[in-house]
């Protein structure tokens, strides 16, 4: 089945750094991911929608300027947190389909997930 | 927006029972309803999944029902087990054969199956 990838699983940071997050595709090409975002025994909120080649799609009360989202080939999305506060702690998600044409069932499949502590 | 909604939060049964977890969407457009498995810390997986042209899907344990006209859907676990112990979250979405659609997710049930 297809697999999404996502690094680095935890990441510990200090306050007004910034934090990186991949997310590949590892067996098929994908031109939309998704970002979600989880606090504990919470839901999955999605963030915003990536698409490759071009802007990102925010949710509404997302932050564009400081969850940079950039999808700049068809297996990989990165999601950026700038200047990160310990209110931006939480688990991070990415989440990918196969294409029209590469076995599409519509089964939205997820990344490993990443764990941001910012202290 | 589509808006899911989610019950019961948290649901105990004992080993053997059947667990009834059901949900509520409010878009009438939406046609593709997964089913999601997440156990602590790791993935959300997806167990089972129903479109709008079918009223019920089966597969080993679980089922997904889907009663458009009242716009709710369910998943029933038989014969629980203690590893079906986890959060199931039900989603909603228009999923027109594209991959750009996105998921809406009801926020989750905690199900422990007590041995």
């Amino acid at each position: 089945g297809a697999v999404v990838s996502q690094h680095p699983s935890r990441v510990i940071c200090k306050s007004g750094t910034s934090v990186k997050i991949e997310c590949r595709s590892l067996d098929f090409q994908a031109t939309t991911m998704f970002w979600y975002r989880q606090f504990p025994k919470q839901s999955l909120m999605l963030m915003a929608t990536s698409n490759e080649g071009s802007k990102a799609t925010y949710e509404q009360g997302v932050e564009k300027d400081k969850f940079l989202i950039n999808h700049a080939s068809l297996t990989l999305s990165t999601l950026t947190v700038t200047s990160a506060h310990p209110e931006d702690s939480s688990f991070y998600i990415c989440s990918a389909s196969r294409p029209p044409g590469q076995g599409n069932s519509g089964e939205l499949f997820f990344g490993e997930g990443s764990r941001l502590t910012v202290l | 927006g589509e808006n899911v909604e989610q019950h019961p939060s948290t649901l105990s049964v004992q080993e053997g029972d059947s667990a009834v977890i059901k949900c509520t969407y409010s878009d009438s457009a939406s046609n593709y309803f997964p089913w999601y498995k997440q156990e602590l810390g790791k993935r959300p997986q997806l167990i089972i999944d129903i479109r709008s042209n079918v009223g019920e899907k089966k597969d080993q344990r679980i089922a997904v029902t889907l009663n458009k006209t009242a716009k709710h859907f369910s998943l029933h676990i038989t014969e629980t087990q203690p590893e079906d112990s986890a959060v199931y979250f039900c989603a909603a979405s228009i999923n027109s054969g594209g991959s750009n659609y996105k998921l809406t997710f009801g926020k989750g049930t905690l199900l422990t199956v007590n041995p």
